[in-house]
């Protein structure tokens, strides 16, 4: 199975902050990468696709980037509701595969 | 607008078979450009794919659940199923049903509301 690890796992920050999150693969998996939001009690919500398409009706300040192994997902001022628990997924292999998630507090 | 809803018990005791429909709304699954999946969460952890279905009924699971795990598809009805064998604690999870876009990067694009199984005696 492909490994995704995402860092940091857990990360405080301010309205208004620009915020990155790192998610990298155990092997290439080009740019076969989603980034997703999930609030508490909700089902996910598919963000980012392709490492760097922004899904239908999500705010332009969210914007992903990279390919291979190193991917980031950074949203570019933080309102209210974006403090959510964020994962990435491979689709590269058959065997798809999510990151651990990135848990995004308010400071 | 698609939907889609999870059906199914609740309580499920330990080395049975729990069992899930996926209802389907407002899309078919009997569409080309979709796969039709299974994730689930365990309670306070993270999300573990756990297969999917095409409607010609191919499937793709994930290799630690292969052996259990069964996704079948009705689109006379439009849903499809779950069945996963032998279960433990361990699978208690939230289970979701899902969509996912056959296009290579198959972004899961609409999810069900989640339905929280429990594997007790």
């Amino acid at each position: 199975d492909i490994q995704m690890t995402q860092s940091p796992s857990s990360l405080s920050a301010s309205v208004g902050d620009r915020v990155t999150i790192t998610c990298r693969a155990s092997q290439s998996i080009s740019s076969y990468l989603n980034w997703y939001q999930q609030k508490p009690g909700k089902a996910p919500k598919l963000l980012i696709y392709a490492a760097s398409s922004l899904q239908s009706g999500v705010p332009s300040r969210f914007s992903g980037s990279g390919s291979g192994t190193d991917f980031t997902l950074t949203i570019s001022s933080l309102q209210p509701e974006d403090f959510a628990t964020y994962y990435c997924q491979q689709s590269y292999s058959t065997s798809i595969t999510f990151g651990q998630g990135t848990r995004l507090e308010i400071k | 607008q698609v939907q889609l809803q999870e059906s199914g018990p609740g309580l499920v005791k330990p080395s049975e078979t729990l069992s899930l429909t996926c209802t389907v709304s407002g899309g078919s699954v009997s569409s080309g450009s979709y796969y039709w999946s299974w994730i689930r969460q365990p309670p306070g952890k993270g999300l573990e794919w756990i297969g999917y279905i095409y409607y010609s009924g191919s499937t793709n699971y994930n290799p630690s659940l292969k052996s259990r795990v069964t996704i079948s598809v009705d689109t006379s009805k439009n849903q499809f199923s779950l069945k996963l064998s032998s279960v433990t604690a361990a699978d208690t999870a939230v289970y979701y049903c899902a969509r996912a876009r056959r296009d290579g990067y198959n972004g899961v694009d609409y999810w069900g509301q989640g339905t929280l199984v429990t594997v007790s005696s």
